[in-house]
């Protein structure tokens, strides 16, 4: 069964533009949810979709926005790039089951310029 | 305010011996506990869970405790080998389907 994808694994914008990631799931699972992990805040939950809706969000400004597609996949969009932005984003793909059955992605690392 | 908290943000063991790693927490709606284990360019992979019913769960070398009164967890590794070498973060849920609040995790080498 393949892993959790996600792409680009790497990518380098400039303050003020804006970046879309990409999650594909493990096949089966509906629910994805995204995180950003930086040295000083470390690991944090940005939101969870779930059969393509919003079902948890965290405490991120507005310019962080996610969508679902029909087949699962999500994408993640950051709008307004700030330096602070740059970071690790790593997506995760669940069953529904439990939070045991939460499997990440290598993540996308971004750095804003 | 991190409502979860590793203290240590590294630790170093010999080979063979226990490594034990902690997490303090201080929402007290926090009723289900994960460590998760991460190595470098990969994403965290689950580890161990227990939920607050529970002071103990047990999986192969690894046991997480939980003392609810002081809000603390803790993960041993016993025996720790080289390659438990990884970054280790506790994470905290009110139920098994919330949103995941993770500490910054702990850096553990284990040295042959």
């Amino acid at each position: 069964k393949a892993g959790v994808t996600q792409t680009p694994r790497y990518l380098i914008k400039t303050r003020g533009q804006q970046v879309t990631l990409s999650c594909s799931p493990i096949s089966g699972h509906r629910s994805v949810s995204w995180y950003q992990q930086t040295p000083g805040q470390g690991l944090q939950f940005l939101f969870e979709y779930f059969s393509e809706t919003q079902r948890n969000k965290g405490n991120f400004p507005g310019r962080f926005s996610g969508r679902q597609f029909s087949n699962s996949r999500s994408e993640m969009n950051v709008s307004t790039l700030e330096l602070g932005d740059s970071a690790l984003y790593l997506c995760a793909s669940s069953s529904g089951q439990g939070l045991e059955t939460q499997y990440f992605g290598p993540g996308t690392r971004l750095l804003v310029l | 305010d991190q409502q979860v908290k590793q203290n240590s943000p590294s630790l170093s063991v010999q080979e063979g011996r226990i490594s034990i790693l902690n997490c303090d927490y201080t929402n007290s709606m926090f009723d289900y506990f994960l460590w998760y284990k991460k190595y470098p360019a990969e994403g965290p992979t689950f580890l161990i869970s227990i939920s607050s019913i529970k002071d103990k769960n047990e999986d192969g070398r690894f046991t997480v405790f939980l003392n609810k009164s002081a809000k603390h967890l803790s993960l041993h590794i016993v025996p720790s080998q080289p390659g438990d070498s990884a970054v280790y973060f506790c994470a905290a849920s009110v139920g098994s389907q919330g949103n995941l609040i993770f500490g910054k995790g702990t850096k553990l080498s284990v040295k042959p």
